[in-house]
């Protein structure tokens, strides 16, 4: 079954710094989004992603934070400059359609920890 | 904005029904959806509700009524795998599409 895989599983990052997450969401989806989840709260939603734009986003996606589908199969979360607040998991998800039934598939996470 | 209320935790023992409310408020609305989550994993969909009535699927059903901003997923004969937080998300176009999660109840069912 196909399903969205993200890289890496864990990332440690000192605060200031640069990370990149990376997702592969799945191949004949047409709309990407990134959430976080911080421990114990619930799911955020960051930002929406179609034709290769932002279709959306949230207060919380500021100047800080990009997306980028730099191929055809992956598309990346890039926070600029980490703050401690920015420790959580983020999800990447993708569904086939806007409209209609809308499941959006969700991949592991990765759990990202700033120190 | 998007808000949606939904309570925090519910308990409920094996065998039994339990109901999990979400009440929304959004500009935009197309539809509601519920996720499941359990500890550690990711959010995996299960029902989507665009238009007024009951929508079944196995032991889940999910409800919507738009005139009420009202909707709830009921889960029957309960089994000790179900316990995990239920999202209830709110599928709105406000300029684009997006996703708004509640946050989440906790449903813990014992024997």
């Amino acid at each position: 079954e196909p399903e969205v895989t993200q890289t890496p599983s864990h990332q440690v990052t000192q605060m200031g710094q640069e990370v990149i997450l990376r997702c592969v969401p799945i191949s004949n989806h047409l709309y990407f989004y990134w959430y976080r989840q911080i421990l114990g709260q619930k799911v955020e939603f960051l930002v929406s992603f179609y034709n290769n734009e932002i279709s959306e986003k949230s207060e919380i996606f500021d100047d800080q934070f990009s997306v980028e589908r730099p191929d055809g199969s992956n598309f990346t979360l890039k926070i600029r400059s980490t703050k401690l607040e920015d420790s959580a998991m983020y999800f990447c998800a993708s569904s086939r359609t806007t409209g209609g039934v809308t499941e959006a598939f969700f991949g592991q996470g990765t759990r990202l920890t700033v120190v | 904005g998007q808000s949606l209320e939904q309570p925090s935790e519910v308990t409920a023992v094996e065998g039994a029904i339990v109901q999990i409310n979400c009440t929304y408020q959004t500009s935009g609305f197309y539809g509601l959806s519920w996720y499941q989550q359990h500890d550690g994993g990711a959010p995996t969909f299960l029902s989507y509700n665009a238009l007024d009535g009951l929508e079944e699927t196995g032991r889940f059903s999910s409800f919507l009524s738009r005139s009420d901003s009202y909707g709830y997923l009921l889960l029957q004969e309960l089994q000790m795998k179900d316990s995990a937080s239920y999202f209830c998300a709110v599928r709105a176009n406000t300029g684009g599409f997006k996703t708004i999660f509640g946050a989440g109840t906790r449903l813990f069912v014992k024997a």
